[in-house]
């Protein structure tokens, strides 16, 4: 089954304690992005890349950190989380000749 | 920059009736695609239905069907004969068709079913 999945699913950890939010796509695309979902704000992308070895920052990069080591993974990472970085994470993928962007689960995050 | 809007942020609709949601863009691009997306209670984002910039035919999937005015830059999705599942929130997204793959989103529309 195609799929994005994301882990973990829900997370809650305090002020300046790194972390890392999974990503992995079973369907051989080359571009990933990252979505941070607030309310009243819709979602706002934070990273993206679009291939191995290439990242560069969306709309709200402060703060966050990727790496694209390899097709498959994107991991999202949180060197010292605050509490404005409460929110809801998504992850996506496409394929280089695909309409549709595939979301993972989504991630939600809260941090004290 | 590219910015869309969404100006309902909640909408309801007796069940078997008819609902149009608002969303208008702005872009200085000529070739670039629109989507609705569902995100139920569940979350998870859902594509709807999408709209190629350069395709004058408006799309529609089953009950789902958009008004695209290009010229005004409107992009309004309706959903006929509305069922209980239709309960979501719906965001209206804006792809360029060059560069960076992202998705700009407007701020959603929380759309209730009335049995």
């Amino acid at each position: 089954e195609a799929q994005v999945t994301q882990n973990p699913r829900y997370l809650i950890t305090v002020t300046g304690k790194k972390l890392t939010v999974t990503c992995s796509q079973n369907m051989n695309h080359e571009y990933m992005s990252w979505y941070r979902q607030d309310p009243g704000l819709g979602l706002r992308q934070i990273y993206y890349s679009m291939n191995v070895e290439v990242t560069d920052k969306g709309d709200v990069p402060e703060g966050y950190k990727v790496s694209r080591k390899e097709k498959r993974n994107f991991p999202l990472i949180l060197e010292s989380p605050s509490p404005n970085q409460t929110s809801l994470y998504f992850c996506a993928s496409l394929g280089q000749w695909d309409y549709e962007q595939f979301f993972g689960p989504g991630t939600r995050l809260t941090v004290l | 920059a590219q910015t869309v809007t969404q100006s309902q942020p909640e909408m309801s609709v007796q069940e078997a009736e008819t609902v149009t949601l608002s969303c208008t863009y702005d872009t200085s691009e000529s070739d670039y695609y629109l989507f609705w997306y569902k995100q139920p209670p569940s979350r998870q984002m859902i594509l709807v239905i999408r709209q190629e910039a350069y395709k004058q035919q408006n799309a529609t999937e089953n009950r789902f069907s958009v008004n695209f005015q290009k010229a005004a830059k409107s992009f309004s999705l309706k959903i006929s004969d509305s069922q209980l599942g239709d309960a979501a929130m719906y965001f209206c997204a804006y792809r360029s068709n060059f560069g960076n793959e992202k998705l700009t989103f407007g701020t959603g529309t929380r759309l209730t079913i009335i049995p």
